[in-house]
């Protein structure tokens, strides 16, 4: 079943302005990690934020997590044209053993007009 | 130099056709993944092999194979191809070796698959 629900589903803006994306899942998590897909491009890992930490940067990236929610929001700020690109959450669950697997969101598909 | 690399880059191919898949990394990695990103751009992982051994598998129709030949390749093979089995598939490695979970993923460019 699907683990990442991502809001919105679309977002538009201008070059500059600050872009900010949800994600929410279902159940307890080991991590949740954030990639950007190119269109037609496989994924690249962006930010990984484990269950006790509550926010971290890189970059322009800002990412916070908030565990008694389950939620997490990505923050690019100053975006470029060159974000442009759909970007997803994934969590790895705790407990037992997953072997790192990734449970993908629905993704947000991000426009930056130039 | 490419990291995750898979050939080829675009499939088709008719209903009931058997094709393959394959991923190559030079990451050094033990661990590989195959995903399936849908037409709605959902991914869900496949499988998962740490140093030749299945660790992963998720409800998969068993017309899908993969196979590991070595911890620096993982193959699909798709028997019996379906119209449903159109969608983008991915490889992935990561570090492994207990670390799983705790480390970034690398994927692949992808296989673009459409059966007729």
């Amino acid at each position: 079943s699907q683990q990442g629900e991502e809001d919105p589903q679309a977002l538009s803006i201008q070059e500059g302005e600050n872009a900010t994306m949800n994600c929410s899942y279902k159940t307890s998590i080991n991590n949740l990690q954030w990639y950007r897909q190119n269109s037609g491009r496989g994924l690249v890992h962006l930010i990984l934020i484990r269950s006790n930490e509550r926010e971290k940067h890189s970059g322009r990236l800002r990412v916070t997590l908030d565990t008694s929610k389950k939620s997490s929001s990505l923050l690019i700020t100053a975006s470029r044209a060159a974000d442009t690109a759909s970007y997803f959450c994934a969590t790895v669950v705790a407990g037992g053993t997953s072997y790192g697997k990734l449970t993908f969101g629905q993704g947000t598909i991000l426009t930056v007009h130039p | 130099d490419t990291a995750v690399s898979q050939t080829p880059k675009y499939l088709v191919t008719q209903m009931g056709n058997d094709k393959s898949i394959k991923c190559e990394q030079n990451l050094g990695h033990d661990t590989m993944y195959w995903y399936k990103q849908d037409s709605k751009k959902f991914l869900k992982i496949m499988f998962s092999y740490n140093n030749k051994e299945l660790i992963i598998n998720e409800t998969v129709p068993n017309r899908f194979s993969p196979k590991s030949p070595d911890k620096a390749h993982l193959n699909l093979h798709i028997n019996s191809l379906e119209l449903g089995d159109s969608a983008v598939y991915f490889c992935a490695s990561s570090q492994g070796g207990g670390t799983w979970g705790q480390e970034t993923q690398y994927f692949g460019p992808g296989t673009r698959l459409l059966v007729l």
